[in-house]
Parts: C-alpha cells; structure tokens; sequence
C-alpha cells in the first residue's frame, strides 16, 4: 500500500475553510484516498474517499491532484468541532470491483492535529 | 442505526483476570473489524470478520488474545490473562464497504 505524509499539526480559524494536505506519491492506480478523523475519546469516523475526481459530501470536499500523488481535504467551515486528528489513508479499494482477496482493515498513520481555534 | 455498539466503555482489571469486550455491529453490516489504540503505537488492527468468518488474525498480539463472532450481530475479544501492557483502548468498526468502517465508542480497558 502506497504510504502517507502528513503534517502532525495545523491550525485554522472557526469559520474558515481548513485544507488538509496528504503525500502519497507512490500511489498505484487501484489505489483510493480515504480520509477518516478522531475526535478526542471517539472512535474513528469516515469523511470522504475517492480515486481520481474531486469529491464531494455533506461534511467535506476532496480534492485530488492529477497525478494522484497528493491530495487535499476541505472542511469548508471549520467549526470548533472539528477540531481532531485526521488520517489519510490510501488502500485498494474494498468495494464489489475489488477481487484481489486477503483483505485488510485499516492501517492508521499518526494523522494531522487539526485545532480550530476560536 | 445505532450505530456500533460496544461494551463495556470502561473496564479496570487486574493482571491475570480473563477481559471479555463486546462489540454489536450495524445491522447488515458484513464486516466487522477490532482494532486497539495506545499512544505509543496509535491504531492497530488486531483481527477482522466477513460474513462472521475470521479472515485475519495477524494483528493480535499473542495467544492470550482470542475473538469470536457466533452470529451477525455479535463479536467477543477476549483476553485472558490479562497484562499491564495490554491496557488501551479497544475499538470495533463494522462495514458494509470494506474501508468505508463505523467505529464503536471503544472499551478502555486498564489492566493493573
């Protein structure tokens, strides 16, 4: 699996958009961009995925540049709630067009502190 | 939805007691993953389910540890017996999409 470089820690003013970067220059084709954040005393939760095109949900757009080797979360309006660690993780995908076997969970770097500061 | 459910939240033991944590995962949900966070060595998976199989079990950490799905809606990690080291947070997700996975609230377990 390709690996992720992030930065340890950030920091953004409520109301903003806060942009979060991610590294994965060895990425393989097959390969997606998962983002995933924790906040304090949580379990992780699911963001936002994608392969190749931009990316968009109720909590955050995902932009991926065109030669996939790096990507960049948006939460367009960060609230103190956001504040949390946010890992970026890269797999091959698990969904039906996936028929690789000997799946696996998912491997957790050390993430980006994300503080949103008031 | 619930959403995963695990129990207990928090769990204080002593060294050499048997730990049993509980996890319910989202129904329909065909995966089921427990994972173990500790500062030192963040978020490791330690096992994982599909359709109440184990699939992959390289994770846990030695044969003290043990987990169980007997039915859809319901898994066991045990471990027994217990250590200090092995104070940590336990989470179990369960997904229907292999990386698209819910996390339960976790079970802090302390072990002294």
């Amino acid at each position: 699996d390709a690996k992720t470089t992030q930065p340890p820690s950030m920091d953004c003013a409520e109301g903003r958009a806060a942009n979060l970067p991610c590294n994965h220059s060895t990425i393989s084709g097959n390969e997606y961009v998962y983002w995933y954040r924790q906040i304090h005393s949580q379990g992780p939760q699911y963001i936002i995925h994608g392969l190749k095109n931009n990316e968009t949900n109720e909590m955050a757009s995902l932009i991926i540049t065109e030669d996939r080797k790096s990507s960049t979360l948006i939460l367009p309006h960060a609230t103190l709630r956001d504040t949390a660690v946010y890992y970026c993780i890269v797999r091959v995908a698990g969904w039906i067009e996936y028929s690789g076997g000997g799946a696996d969970g998912l491997t957790f770097g050390k993430g980006t502190h994300l503080i949103i500061q008031p | 939805d619930a959403g995963v459910i695990q129990s207990p939240r928090h769990e204080v033991t002593e060294m050499g007691q048997e730990v049993t944590l509980r996890c319910k995962p989202i129904s329909g949900h065909d995966y089921l993953f427990w994972y173990r966070q500790t500062m030192m060595r963040g978020l490791e998976l330690l096992i994982y389910f599909n359709n109440n199989v184990p699939i992959d079990d390289s994770g846990m950490p030695e044969d003290r540890f043990s987990a169980k799905m007997p039915n859809a809606s319901f898994s066991t990690l045990k471990i027994q017996p217990s250590e200090p080291r092995d104070s940590a947070v336990y989470f179990c997700a369960s997904s229907l999409v292999r990386y698209e996975q819910y996390f339960g609230p976790g079970t802090r377990l302390t072990v002294t």
